[in-house]
Order: structure tokens, then C-alpha cells, then sequence
């Protein structure tokens, strides 16, 4: 089974409008992190915001932000006021285990996103 | 803090050719990442390096792949005998032993491989 799962291969959003990019994940460990990277077509994984499993609120960073539902195992990420930049392929990722101790990021398949003037 | 460089950004070759690509890490993190990404996937995790030693090797790393990290500052990964499914996108990543379970993994550019 997929340990991390982006069912949107594909994404439109208007400039200006907010979008939702899901991720859900499947772990037994009960510490984990979740990240979101930005992948431009120049090719560079930029990292976005980061979750841990018991941070007890919803991470934020800028524009960005995760809704976290741990009991769902979900982690979408939400970008607020899309910018024609924000066209990438964006990735889920998780590291199983507490603190760094693991160093293998775990990625889903990724969503396109396309941001429309 | 210039980031994490990769050479070269593309290699074109022959199949059953060697290459060899050269990762330099953020001058300050000791551990080292060699990810691979086909086309229309997320990437996959090939190594891991903390300082000179290797600690863990994927499956997907087959014997014709070696890395090293000689003096735990810039890595090199060769594959031998390249094939046609090695083609893909080799990515790098660093970052410091920090113990805090939010600490990203910092990539760079990443290394195009295309057999021809």
C-alpha cells in the first residue's frame, strides 16, 4: 500500500482564488512529520510548511497552510490568493519516527498546479 | 548559505556508458541524500550519508549504482553500465543532525539523466 497518496494528478485554480491540494498518508508510527515541497519546472524541491503528528494546530507559513485530520489521516495543503508563481508540481512527503531520527522522506506522486491569469 | 549544487544539471549518454555526478551540500549539514525521480513521480530515496559513512542504501540502488561522501562534505554517485530505465532525474538533498523532527531536507537542482 502507498504510504503517501495525492489522488489529484491535476489542478486549475483562478489567480487570486484559494486552492486545496490533498495528501492523505498510511503509518503505524505514532511520530511522524508530513512536508510539502514545491517543485518548479527548473526542477529544485523547495520546501514549503511542515507538520508534525502532535502538533496540536494547523501549521501556517505565509500563504500556505495545512489542514491537518489526524483521526483521517489526511494533510491538505492550502494556498491562499494563488499567484501565476505558485504553477509547480507540488509533493506530500512523510518521515516516519520521532525527532530526525529517520532520514527517508516518504513522497506521494505529486498534483500539478496551474494557476489561470 | 548558497544551497545545495549539483553537476552537471544534464548528462546525456550512451547505454552501457559510466557516469558520475557530484553533489555539494550546504556547507554545514552533515547529512547527505540521494533521492531519483522518473518522470511523473515523486522522488524516491536511493542513500543516505551522516559525515563519510554511508548508512543506508535502498533496494532500488542496484550494484551498478556506488556513492560516496570521501571527506563528509561533497558525494558523488556513479552508476555503471548504464541502462535505459536509469534515466530519470537524481536529486540531492542536505541537512544539519538538528534532533527536531521539523528539520527539511534542503535539495538542490538535481541532475537530468537521459540514455540514449
Amino acid at each position: 500500500a502507498q504510504k503517501i497518496t495525492q489522488t489529484q494528478p491535476g489542478m486549475f485554480v483562478q489567480e487570486k482564488e484559494a486552492v486545496t491540494l490533498d495528501c492523505t498518508y498510511d503509518t503505524s508510527d505514532p511520530s511522524y512529520g508530513l512536508f510539502w515541497y514545491k517543485q518548479p519546472s527548473s526542477g529544485e524541491m523547495i520546501f514549503l510548511i511542515y507538520q508534525g503528528s502532535y502538533d496540536q494546530q494547523n501549521a501556517t507559513e505565509g500563504r500556505y497552510s495545512l489542514n491537518f485530520q489526524k483521526a483521517r489521516k489526511s494533510a491538505n495543503l492550502v494556498i491562499s490568493a494563488s499567484q501565476l508563481g505558485d504553477s509547480a508540481m507540488y509533493f506530500c512527503a512523510m518521515r516516519e519516527g520521532p525527532g530526525d531520527s529517520s532520514y527517508k522522506l516518504i513522497f506521494g506522486s505529486g498534483t500539478r498546479l496551474l494557476v489561470r491569469p | 548559505d548558497t544551497g545545495v549544487s549539483q553537476n552537471p544539471r544534464h548528462k546525456i549518454t550512451k547505454r552501457g556508458q559510466n557516469v558520475t555526478f557530484r553533489c555539494d551540500p550546504i556547507s554545514e549539514h552533515n547529512r547527505l541524500y540521494w533521492y531519483r525521480q522518473t518522470l511523473g513521480q515523486g522522488p524516491e530515496f536511493l542513500t543516505y550519508f551522516q559525515n563519510e559513512a554511508q548508512l543506508e542504501k535502498s533496494r532500488l540502488l542496484s550494484d551498478r549504482f556506488s556513492a560516496e561522501r570521501p571527506k563528509g562534505s561533497f558525494s558523488t554517485l556513479e552508476i555503471q553500465r548504464t541502462e535505459q530505465g536509469d534515466s530519470a532525474m537524481y536529486l540531492c538533498a542536505s541537512s544539519p543532525s538538528t534532533g527536531l523532527s521539523n528539520q527539511p531536507q534542503h535539495f538542490g537542482d538535481g541532475t537530468r539523466l537521459s540514455i540514449l
